[in-house]
């Protein structure tokens, strides 16, 4: 059973930074690539950013480019987040999900339950 | 980066159909078959319904079905159920390797 698992949001100030974490297990890691969608509040979903399976290529959304590095560590079956100067409308729900394919995301078919970053002085 | 565009709204009675509609451009939904749909109640993790436009995972109900046309898909509800009721997103991957979102249409079972 394929299973996804995220940590790391919390409560974080303007302007400061959060690393989230995704423990992924029931498939073979490095053969999907990931992504990363988030939800604010009352808003809908919202891709974030997409990782291949062997991790070499990246992509992000414009919202988030330059501030958010997405990463993955194949050797623990888990994926990342960073989130570097954080603003107000980075505030949401962010899940993590597996994609169908190795190098890019055109489906997400599983998904994590999700981990709240509040974004607030 | 622009979200494909649905409405916010639906809604119908049980046994009725329902259909929701997914805009988009050229160079999303119009590109490729690469069109999914996902339900997605409150507080849960979102689910995938569809994908490649019309293609059921194992255990989604075939009253569940999807289409496309040139740079719109449809999603189609048959035999509405009250558990029917939720957010439906569409998604399309996109000419510049990313996927996109809809903004999200709210089902009523009235």
């Amino acid at each position: 059973e394929v299973q996804l698992l995220e940590s790391g949001g919390g409560l974080v100030q303007p302007g400061g930074s959060l690393r989230l974490s995704c423990a992924a297990s029931g498939f073979t890691f490095s053969s999907y690539a990931m992504s990363w969608v988030r939800q604010a509040p009352g808003k809908g979903l919202q891709w974030v950013s997409t990782i291949s399976g062997t991790g070499g290529s990246t992509y992000y959304a414009d919202s988030v480019k330059g501030r958010f590095t997405i990463s993955r560590d194949n050797s623990k079956n888990t994926l990342y987040l960073q989130m570097n100067s954080l603003r107000d409308e980075d505030t949401a729900v962010y899940y993590c999900a597996k994609g169908f394919e190795v190098a890019v995301v055109t489906a997400l078919e599983h998904w994590g339950q999700g981990t709240l970053v509040t974004v607030s002085s | 980066q622009s979200a494909l565009t649905q409405p916010a709204s639906v809604s119908g009675s049980p046994g009725q159909s329902i259909t929701i509609s997914c805009t988009g451009t050229s160079s999303d939904v119009g590109a490729y078959n690469y069109v999914s749909w996902y339900q997605h109640h409150p507080g849960k993790a979102p689910k995938l319904m569809l994908y490649e436009v019309s293609n059921r995972p194992s255990g989604v109900s075939n009253r569940f079905s999807g289409s496309k046309s040139g740079n719109t898909a449809s999603l189609t509800i048959s035999g509405l159920q009250a558990e029917d009721e939720a957010d439906y997103y569409c998604n399309s991957y996109t000419t510049s390797n990313t996927v996109v979102f809809g903004g999200g249409t709210k089902l009523t079972v009235l």
